[in-house]
């Protein structure tokens, strides 16, 4: 079965630029989104269908990919970003797939 | 405004069943997707089962494959989670979520809260 790939923690100092990878076979071939999840709430879609923000996620979040990797990128990261990210996407069975997570730490 | 308001869960014995429900409201609940995503403490995001908009077709991970049942109620705006033979690692946060289909992929754009089951001795 396909896995994606993230790094475990990404630590920036705030108004910095935060780089958060994903990377995995599925991704060439189907969509990743990306979700933000707070200490101790649900999960929010903050990327989707690679590149696409939801209406009221800021603009300093972005996502790309590139072959096998996905990125998501927050630009002038703010206290108000850490938490944990996830990436997902689909496998050739149509299985759901999440990344490992990655925490992100902006101190 | 979409609202994902989940019930059920709680402290089950190994073996033990647990019902977790999911009540909808705010959209056209019977032309959307569902799907159960769990977490179990500390650890990351896993997909467990999904359910299409009409009740006619079930996927699962492999890992609860035969021993869950996902199943929905268009006429309630529900969707159930049935767990049997409940294991110590099925213990988690559990979330229902809305799916937005592209193609033969999904994204989930709203989550419930979540509710935890503990399954344990």
């Amino acid at each position: 079965s396909y896995g994606l790939t993230q790094p475990p923690s990404v630590s920036v100092s705030p108004g910095q630029t935060a780089t958060i990878t994903c990377s995995g076979d599925p991704i060439p071939k189907k969509y990743a989104h990306w979700y933000q999840q707070k200490s101790g709430q649900a999960p929010v879609l903050v990327i989707y269908e690679d590149t696409k923000r939801p209406s009221g996620i800021p603009e300093r979040i972005s996502g790309s990919t590139s072959g096998t990797m996905a990125t998501l990128t927050i630009s002038g990261a703010q206290v108000e970003d850490e938490a944990d990210y996830y990436c997902c996407s689909t496998d050739t069975s149509g299985n759901h797939i999440f990344g490992g997570g990655t925490k992100l730490t902006v101190l | 405004e979409v609202h994902l308001v989940q019930s059920g869960g709680g402290l089950v014995q190994p073996g033990g069943s647990l019902r977790l429900s999911c009540d909808a409201s705010g959209f056209i609940f019977n032309t959307y997707f569902m799907h159960w995503v769990r977490q179990a403490p500390g650890e990351g995001l896993v997909w467990v089962s999904r359910i299409n908009d009409d009740g006619t077709s079930t996927r699962y991970a492999d890992s609860v494959k035969g021993r869950f049942t996902i199943s929905r109620d268009n006429a309630q705006n529900t969707v159930h989670l049935y767990m049997n033979s409940l294991r110590v690692e099925d213990t988690a946060v559990y979330y229902c979520a809305r799916a937005v289909r592209i193609g033969a992929t999904f994204y989930f754009d709203y989550w419930g809260l979540g509710t935890l089951v503990t399954v344990s001795s």
